[in-house]
C-alpha cells in the first residue's frame, strides 16, 4: 500500500524558513519511474504546484517561487524534503506531497498525503 | 494557463456533470488530468491521459479532449462526487492546476 505523510511546523513565523518533510512507504524513491511533488492549497484558492525530485535528483521547481524554494530526498529515509525560505503569510495553506508517475507520455500525481496544514503568522 | 468553466455548477444527484477545462496553448492530451478534492481531504486523481480513468473511479467518470479544450463528464451524480475539481497540465518539466469547478447541490 502506497502512502505518504507530511510533517513540520503548523505555525511558521514571517521571514523564517519553513520546512517540510514527506515520508513515503510502499514505494521507493530510487524507482526511476516515479517521484515526488509538493502540491499547496491556499484557503479559499486552488491548487498549485511547488516542485517535484525523481530517482536521478532531476528536480523542477514553480517559476515564481524557483528562488525560495529547494527540494531534496533521502532515498535511504524514504524521505522527501522542501523548504521555502522568506516566508509571508499569502503562503499560509494546506501543503501536500504526492507521489508522481512518470513514463513516456505520461506524467501525474496519483497519490497524495493527507496535508498538513502550516499558517504564516507573526 | 488553463481556465475552468464554470466556476461553480449546481446539479442534482443523478443529474449529468460537464466541467470545461481550456488551455491558453495546445496541450498534449497525455499530459492532462482531472482531480478531486472533497473539504477536509486530499486531492484524489480521476483522470489521467485525458480519458484515462484512474484506479478505482467509477465508470461513469469519463474525460475527453484535445489540443486546448477537455472535458470531464460524470454520468449521474451520486452524493459523493459533490466535491470540487481540478484540471491540471504538465509542460516544460512544470505542472499547472486550473482554478477548479465546485459541484455543489442544487
Amino acid at each position: 500500500q502506497v502512502t505518504l505523510k507530511e510533517s513540520g511546523p503548523v505555525l511558521g513565523r514571517p521571514t523564517e524558513t519553513l520546512t517540510l518533510t514527506c515520508t513515503v512507504s510502499g514505494f521507493s524513491l530510487s524507482n526511476p519511474r516515479m517521484g515526488v511533488g509538493w502540491i499547496r492549497r491556499p484557503p479559499g484558492k486552488a491548487l498549485e504546484w511547488l516542485a517535484h525530485i525523481f530517482s536521478n535528483d532531476e528536480k523542477s521547481y514553480s517559476t515564481s517561487l524557483k528562488s525560495r524554494l529547494t527540494i531534496s530526498k533521502d532515498t535511504s529515509k524514504s524521505q522527501v524534503v522542501l523548504s521555502m525560505t522568506n516566508m509571508d503569510p499569502v503562503d499560509t495553506g494546506t501543503y501536500y506531497c504526492a507521489r508522481l508517475l512518470r513514463g513516456i507520455g505520461y506524467y501525474y500525481f496519483d497519490c497524495w498525503g493527507q496535508g498538513t496544514p502550516v499558517t504564516v503568522s507573526s | 494557463v488553463l481556465t475552468q468553466s464554470p466556476g461553480t455548477l449546481s446539479l442534482s444527484p443523478g443529474e449529468r456533470a460537464t466541467l470545461s477545462c481550456r488551455a491558453s496553448h495546445g496541450v498534449s492530451s497525455s499530459f492532462l488530468a482531472w482531480y478531486q478534492q472533497t473539504p477536509g481531504q486530499a486531492p484524489r486523481l480521476v483522470i489521467h491521459g485525458a480519458s484515462t480513468r484512474a484506479t478505482g473511479i467509477p465508470d461513469r467518470f469519463s474525460g475527453s479532449g484535445s489540443g486546448t479544450d477537455f472535458t470531464l463528464t460524470i454520468s449521474r451524480l451520486e452524493p459523493e462526487d459533490f466535491a470540487v475539481y481540478y484540471c491540471q497540465q504538465y509542460a516544460t518539466s512544470r505542472f499547472t492546476f486550473g482554478p477548479g469547478t465546485k459541484v455543489e447541490i442544487k
